[in-house]
């Protein structure tokens, strides 16, 4: 399986900021995805990043709040704007390589304040 | 995204005895489905996965059984051990499509 990880672990910022997040993959991979997790809940799909492309977003997540980029096939980044304290969840980072399954980066935890 | 539920959002086990997870799908189309499970402060790890033409499919101490007609499908973890403890989420998707939703997730406790 694909090694992914996930820059920063954690961050705390404060309202109205943006934070980016990177992934980056040990190997090239099919297909890369974000994933929000907010506290005790389960995984929401954000959005599917393309590479060479814009992102494919899921209903209710748009680019102006979570631009995404994926400049080649082992690297994406989510950038969280203006945020608020709802924004506070577990972003996490996922990968498809051809026919294997979906694999997980450790994912970044961002508290707003 | 598809809406994908489970039955028991938490569940006590003590340690040696089998464990069962379940939970219910309504995307009559999805046909791969994945059992993760996620410990505090990591991300979500793989453990087994089912396509549809299958029914049952068996890894080391889990078996996953899967059931189209009721859209169902569960997760069964054999001599439950106190490193099974996490939160098990299945999640469902089109293989082609290559996304999938998730299910809200039940906690596993195993009582030494």
């Amino acid at each position: 399986s694909a090694v992914i990880s996930q820059k920063p672990s954690r961050d705390i910022c404060q309202r109205g900021t943006s934070l980016t997040i990177q992934c980056q993959v040990d190997s090239q991979v099919t297909m890369m995805f974000w994933y929000r997790q907010q506290p005790g809940q389960s995984l929401t799909l954000i959005a599917t990043a393309n590479q060479g492309s814009e992102a494919t977003y899921e209903s209710g997540f748009v680019i102006d709040k979570f631009p995404i980029s994926r400049p080649n096939l082992t690297f994406s980044t989510l950038t969280v704007s203006n945020m608020s304290p709802e924004d506070s969840s577990i972003y996490l980072c996922s990968v498809v390589s051809g026919t294997d399954t979906q694999y997980f980066g450790p994912g970044t935890r961002l508290t707003v304040l | 995204g598809e809406s994908v539920g489970l039955h028991l959002p938490t569940l006590s086990v003590q340690e040696g005895d089998n464990s069962i997870i379940n939970c219910a799908y309504s995307n009559s189309a999805s046909d791969y489905f994945i059992w993760y499970k996620q410990e505090s402060g990591k991300g979500p790890q793989f453990i087994i996965d089912i396509r549809s033409n299958m029914d049952k499919r068996q890894g080391q101490r889990v078996t996953v059984l899967l059931n189209k007609t009721v859209k169902h499908l569960s997760l069964q973890i054999a001599a439950t051990q106190p490193g099974d403890s996490a939160v098990y989420f299945c999640a469902e998707g089109e293989y082609n499509f290559n996304k999938f939703y998730f299910g809200s997730g039940t906690k596993l406790n195993v009582k030494p």
